[in-house]
């Protein structure tokens, strides 16, 4: 079965640095979605990629997917205390379905 | 604003309760949604894929009468933890795809608490 790996677990930031998530599957990704959760929360879509060497961007925040789409990076520039929260990757389980795996999730605190 | 509303977000009942949990589309209609459980600091697992008007999808090792799965409408779908005990404790959450090749949007969740 498909599995998704995070990394790091964690990241303790200061305000105003730039970091970047990653996101590795063991087989080839249909889809690759990147959500942002806050604890106790529900999941917040933040992007979807879906083609090999794709980028998208929104506000200060950039995902990638890697040509032999199995790698995704999710990179924030000049971090904020509201972009803490726990980001996870989630991937189509197989081709034409809507059913999702999901990362292990990256745990981001941004201290001032 | 929200796409998909879950309701309640918060229960805590006794040992032996049966608990209903329900995931509505907003605006739009799902013929298929899914059900997640989360664990204290870890990722989602799905549950279940409910099917409307037919049997739910569980996933391995989820037991079916445990956790009753019921899609009656385009825009409804409830799952009832039956009986639930203490280890059922747990974040469940919803998601509903607003369409072909679309992104799942969730619900905010449902804490439960079985003391």
């Amino acid at each position: 079965s498909q599995e998704l790996e995070q990394s790091p677990q964690s990241l303790i930031v200061q305000e105003g640095k730039n970091l970047t998530i990653n996101c590795t599957s063991s087989k080839t990704l249909y889809g690759l979605y990147w959500y942002k959760q806050k604890y106790g929360e529900g999941l917040i879509f933040l992007m979807m990629l879906q083609k090999g060497g794709e980028e998208k961007s929104h506000e200060k925040i950039t995902a990638k997917l890697d040509e032999k789409k199995q790698q995704s990076s999710l990179h924030i520039t000049a971090s904020q205390p509201s972009h803490a929260g726990i980001y996870l990757c989630g991937a189509d389980s197989s081709y034409n379905t809507d059913k999702l795996i999901f990362g292990t999730g990256t745990r981001l605190q941004v201290f001032p | 604003g929200a796409v998909v509303s879950q309701h309640p977000s918060w229960v805590i009942c006794k040992s032996g309760t049966s608990v209903k949990i329900e995931c509505r589309s907003l605006d739009f209609q799902a013929t298929t949604m899914f059900w997640y459980r989360q664990f204290p600091k870890q990722s989602l697992m799905l549950m279940a894929t409910s099917n409307e008007g037919s049997k739910a999808t569980y996933e391995q090792g989820v037991e079916k009468d445990k956790f009753l799965i019921n899609h009656a409408s385009l825009t409804l779908s409830t799952l009832t933890v039956t009986s639930a005990h203490p280890e059922d404790s747990s974040f469940y959450i919803c998601s509903a795809p607003m369409g072909s090749n679309q992104p799942q949007h969730f619900g905010d969740g449902t804490r439960l608490s079985i003391l």
